[in-house]
C-alpha cells in the first residue's frame, strides 16, 4: 500500500550548520503534511505544517518544502542547535472521505547535533 | 496551548493482567487516537474515536479495546496483557474548531511506556 517514508534513518550535523531531513510520500491524494519532533522519552510535538497548494512554508528557524511532482517533503532547520537533537517524523493526511482525520506517519529520522 | 495528558509515564504489568491506559485532553477536541510506537515500526494506529461513545478500529486493534464515555477522555484497555504488547503508547487528539491550527493536526501526550512481564 501507499505509505510515508524517509530517505535517511539517521543524520549527524555540526552545531550551527543547517539540517535537511527528507521524506517521500506515495499517496498523490494527500493534501496536508506535518512535521513532528520527538525528543527522547517524550511524545511528538508539532513543528510545522504545509498544504498541497503551497510549496514552501517558513517558521522560526524551520522551513518545509513540498515538491508534489516527485512527492517529496523536506524539513530544513537553520543554525542547528543541540536542542534540535531528536527524531523527526513527517505525516500526511488525505483530507477527504472516510478516515480524513487520520494521519499516516513516516518511521522517523534521528537528528544528532555535534557540539 | 493544547494539553494532552496520559495517566502514567511508566507501567509494569504481568502477562494476563487487565491494563487501563487513560488519556485526557483539555481543548474540547472531537477526535482522539491511540497509537503504539515500536523501534523500526514507527507509529501504528490502534483505535480512534470521532465522538463520545464512538470508536473505530485502526491498523492493529487486536488485543485492545477502547472506551470514550466523555469527550475529553479516551481509554485504551488491554483485556489480557501479553509480552508482545510491551511498547510505548501514545494518545493524541485533534480538531480544535475555531481558531488554532488546521483540524487534522494531532497533538500528542507524553506517552506511556508499558512493560509486560
Amino acid at each position: 500500500g501507499e505509505s510515508v517514508g524517509l530517505h535517511l534513518p539517521t543524520l549527524s550535523v555540526q552545531e550551527g550548520d543547517n539540517s535537511i531531513i527528507n521524506c517521500a510520500y506515495s499517496n498523490s491524494a494527500s493534501d496536508y503534511f506535518i512535521w513532528y519532533k520527538q525528543e527522547s522519552g517524550k511524545g511528538p510535538q508539532f513543528i510545522i505544517d504545509i498544504r498541497s497548494n503551497m510549496d514552501k512554508r517558513q517558521g522560526q528557524r524551520v522551513t518545509v518544502l513540498l515538491n508534489k511532482t516527485v512527492k517529496h517533503l523536506s524539513l530544513q532547520i537553520a543554525a542547528t542547535q543541540p536542542g534540535d537533537s531528536a527524531v523527526y517524523f513527517c505525516a500526511e493526511n488525505i483530507g477527504s472521505g472516510a478516515g480524513s482525520y487520520q494521519l499516516t506517519f513516516g518511521k522517523g529520522t534521528k537528528l544528532s547535533v555535534i557540539p | 496551548d493544547v494539553k494532552v495528558t496520559q495517566s502514567s509515564r511508566y507501567l509494569v504489568k504481568r502477562t494476563g493482567e487487565k491494563v487501563f491506559l487513560e488519556c485526557v485532553q483539555d481543548m474540547d477536541h472531537e477526535n482522539m487516537f491511540w497509537y503504539r510506537q515500536d523501534p523500526g515500526l514507527g507509529l501504528r494506529l490502534i483505535y480512534f474515536s470521532y465522538d463520545v461513545k464512538m470508536k473505530e478500529k485502526g491498523d492493529i486493534p487486536e488485543g485492545y479495546s477502547v472506551s470514550r464515555e466523555k469527550k475529553e477522555r479516551f481509554s485504551l484497555i488491554l483485556e489480557s496483557a501479553s509480552t508482545n504488547q510491551t511498547s510505548m503508547y501514545l494518545c493524541a487528539s485533534s480538531f480544535p474548531g475555531t481558531g488554532g491550527r488546521q483540524r487534522e493536526t494531532q497533538y500528542f501526550g507524553p506517552g506511556t511506556r508499558l512493560l509486560v512481564l
